[in-house]
């Protein structure tokens, strides 16, 4: 069975830090990409960021290039999502989820989402 | 970047009723779009992939049509776990976008 497991979520002040991770099981990690998506406070998903299987090639939404950092640790089974900067408009719950394909070039839906980990950015 | 408009942003519906939901693309996307439901205080589930492809376990009262910039959802008999809301997305190039949602409620 696939599980995701979204961790290092919590309150931050504007300017702040937070580094989130996604552990994952049920599937050969290593063979896919993955991705996080958030949903603010009663409002819609938004893409933030996603990398390929190896980590080799990653993406950004324009909202947190330069500000957020996507990388993954396959000898552990973990993505990790590096968010410095944060602003109050990066609150949210932070889903990280699976590519639906196995080593298949291009970007892909996301077949699995972990149960998200909620991010405040408040004074 | 793509956007993708959902419409009607809210459906009332009856339990056993013929749903459709409706997702524009501002351009082609060729068969790049993928529908799912989210219900409150959970993470989306993929319905349908490449506009048209069933997940694994999902009902076959869910369908998906389209291609280009124009995909439609079908539920054909609307069951009581369906009162969800759905979003479309599409995956044509690296920067995922989603439709604002459409919220299905009982009629």
């Amino acid at each position: 069975e696939v599980q995701l497991v979204e961790s290092g979520g919590g309150l931050v002040q504007p300017g702040g830090s937070l580094r989130l991770s996604c552990a994952a099981s049920g599937f050969t990690f290593s063979s896919y990409g993955m991705g996080w998506v958030r949903q603010a406070p009663g409002k819609g998903l938004e893409w933030v960021s996603a990398l390929s299987a190896s980590g080799g090639s990653t993406y950004y939404a324009d909202s947190v290039r330069g500000r957020f950092t996507i990388s993954r640790d396959n000898s552990k089974n973990t993505l990790y999502l590096q968010m410095n900067s944060l602003r109050a408009e990066d609150t949210a719950i932070y889903y990280c989820a699976k590519y639906g394909q196995i080593l298949v070039a291009g970007p892909q839906y996301f077949d699995y989402w972990g149960q998200g980990t909620l991010v405040t950015v408040s004074s | 970047d793509i956007q993708m408009t959902q419409s009607p942003s809210t459906l009332s519906a009856s339990v056993g009723d013929r749903v459709t939901i409706t997702c524009r693309a501002s351009q082609s996307i060729s068969s790049w779009l993928a529908w799912y439901q989210q219900k409150p205080g959970k993470a989306p589930k993929l319905l349908i992939y490449k506009a048209s492809n069933l997940q694994s376990g999902v009902p076959s009262r869910f369908s998906g049509s389209g291609s280009g910039t124009e995909f439609t959802l079908t539920i054909s008999s609307l069951q009581p776990d369906d009162f969800a809301t759905y979003y479309c997305q599409q995956y044509n190039n690296y920067w995922w976008t989603f439709g604002q949602g459409t919220k299905v409620d009982i009629k």
